[in-house]
């Protein structure tokens, strides 16, 4: 059975970071292409990043670009989500999902992460 | 980017009778293989988005046949057949076919 569970979330102050992790299991980790997908609170779902299954390719949203880095650890199944100078607007349920060829196949439970003072 | 604009935003729907969501994408969803990588994600309350169909007709695994996707161009349809209690929550259609990655605004399906 496919899982992915994230962690790391939580409160931080603006300008701050967080890493967010996301192990998965029940597949061959490195085969696959890792994105991570966020949720404001009662909003819509929009994309992050992504990283193919050997880590030699990252794609960022423009609205990360610069603060957020995508990574990966095929040796612990673990996909990171660094994210530094936080802001308000980074408040969101951030979900990890595995790619399968043009399409997000499987979701993790989601981890909260608040940036508040 | 990508824009995929979904109608109606709400569907008050009977039991047992169909529904259908609309999602017109802003430009072609032909990937550079050729494919057109036009996914529905089902989010029941509290929990996150699941997998319901994938490049615009094929059923994921475990999903009921009552989910049924069609379209070609630039409009897609997502139907349910006979709506049941637990379809009840937000229908996202996503596009993979072209960076970023974007989703439509999500429709919410509640029972009449």
């Amino acid at each position: 059975e496919v899982q992915l569970l994230e962690s790391g979330g939580g409160l931080v102050q603006p300008g701050g970071s967080l890493r967010l992790s996301c192990i998965g299991s029940g597949f061959t980790f490195g085969t696959y292409a890792m994105n991570w997908v966020r949720q404001a609170p009662g909003k819509g779902l929009e994309w992050v990043s992504v990283i193919t299954g050997g880590g030699g390719f990252t794609k960022d949203a423009d609205s990360v670009k610069g603060r957020f880095t995508i990574s990966r650890d095929n040796s612990k199944n673990t996909v990171y989500l660094q994210m530094n100078s936080l802001r308000a607007e980074d408040t969101a349920i951030y979900y990890c999902a595995r790619e399968t060829p043009g399409t997000l196949d499987y979701w993790g439970q989601g981890a909260l992460v608040t940036v508040s003072s | 980017d990508v824009v995929l604009t979904q109608t109606p935003l709400s569907s008050p729907v009977t039991l047992g009778q169909p529904a259908s969501i609309s999602c017109k994408s802003s430009q072609s969803l032909v990937n550079t293989d050729g494919n057109i990588y036009l996914s529905w994600l089902q989010q029941r309350p509290g929990q996150p988005p699941r997998l319901l169909i994938y490049k615009i007709s094929d059923r994921f695994s475990g999903v009921p046949d009552r989910f049924s996707g069609s379209g070609a161009g630039t409009d897609f349809t997502l139907r349910i057949s006979r709506v049941e209690a637990e379809d009840v929550g937000v229908y996202y259609c996503t596009q993979a076919s072209h960076f970023p990655y974007t989703f439509g605004q999500g429709t919410k399906l509640e029972i009449k």
